[in-house]
């Protein structure tokens, strides 16, 4: 089994502010996903990486950043923090790009102020 | 463009009994993949079952199954005998099969369901 690790669980930032997000997955999966879940609501795709150096936009991402620094890690920047943003982030993996499943992380909540 | 939706925002159903849950998706690729998560109340978000778009079959996994219609590109997944830790919130999620898209992975908004005494 594998494990995906979000750091940190708890973020607090300033509106304005750049914060990142981070995403580590030991399964050793080729594809990783970054979504926002505002409460009470779905998940929307901000970015997803099919493989190390690749990196799509999915239908959220204006106003975030993403980088695949390697095979295992996923980042997440929010370029300028704002009130509305707050939710939380999931990260999640899949081993490929059609029909497996994604495994998730247990989300970095995030509270900008 | 791709798209997932869920009409249903709550269901409540007494125990031990069926319950259906709708799923809707636009696609413009005859390869694609339909999923269905559940998320409890911790949060944790599992994969439940998936239906793939060439197979006729309906899947079928413990007491999940799906009503797979393609003509009306609907996707409704079936609890049998439910049981108070079925309360969760249900996400059906697609992934279109090949070309510019292919790995994109997109949810609906979610349907709460409650399972009563």
């Amino acid at each position: 089994g594998g494990i995906i690790t979000q750091t940190p669980k708890f973020l607090i930032g300033q509106e304005g502010q750049k914060l990142t997000l981070k995403c580590q997955q030991n399964f050793n999966h080729d594809t990783m996903y970054w979504y926002r879940q505002d409460s009470g609501k779905g998940l929307r795709l901000i970015y997803y990486s099919i493989t190390e150096n690749d990196l799509q936009k999915g239908d959220l991402s204006e106003g975030y950043d993403a980088s695949r620094e390697k095979k295992s890690s996923f980042s997440l920047t929010v370029t300028s923090a704002q009130k509305n943003e707050m939710a939380v982030f999931l990260c999640a993996s899949s081993i490929g790009t059609v029909n497996t499943e994604v495994f998730f992380g247990k989300g970095t909540r995030l509270t900008v102020v | 463009a791709q798209k997932v939706t869920q009409t249903q925002t709550s269901i409540s159903v007494v125990e031990k009994t069926t319950v259906t849950m709708d799923c809707v998706y636009e696609t413009r690729d005859s390869s694609y993949f339909l999923f269905w998560y559940k998320q409890t109340a911790s949060g944790e978000i599992v994969f439940l079952i998936r239906q793939d778009s060439y197979k006729k079959e309906n899947a079928t996994v413990g007491h999940y199954s799906l009503n797979f219609q393609k003509p009306k590109s609907s996707i409704g997944l079936i609890i049998t005998a439910t049981q108070i830790e079925d309360s969760a919130v249900y996400f059906c999620a697609m992934r279109e099969g090949r070309g510019y898209n292919q790995g994109k992975l997109i949810f609906g908004q979610g349907t709460k369901l409650s399972i009563k005494p």
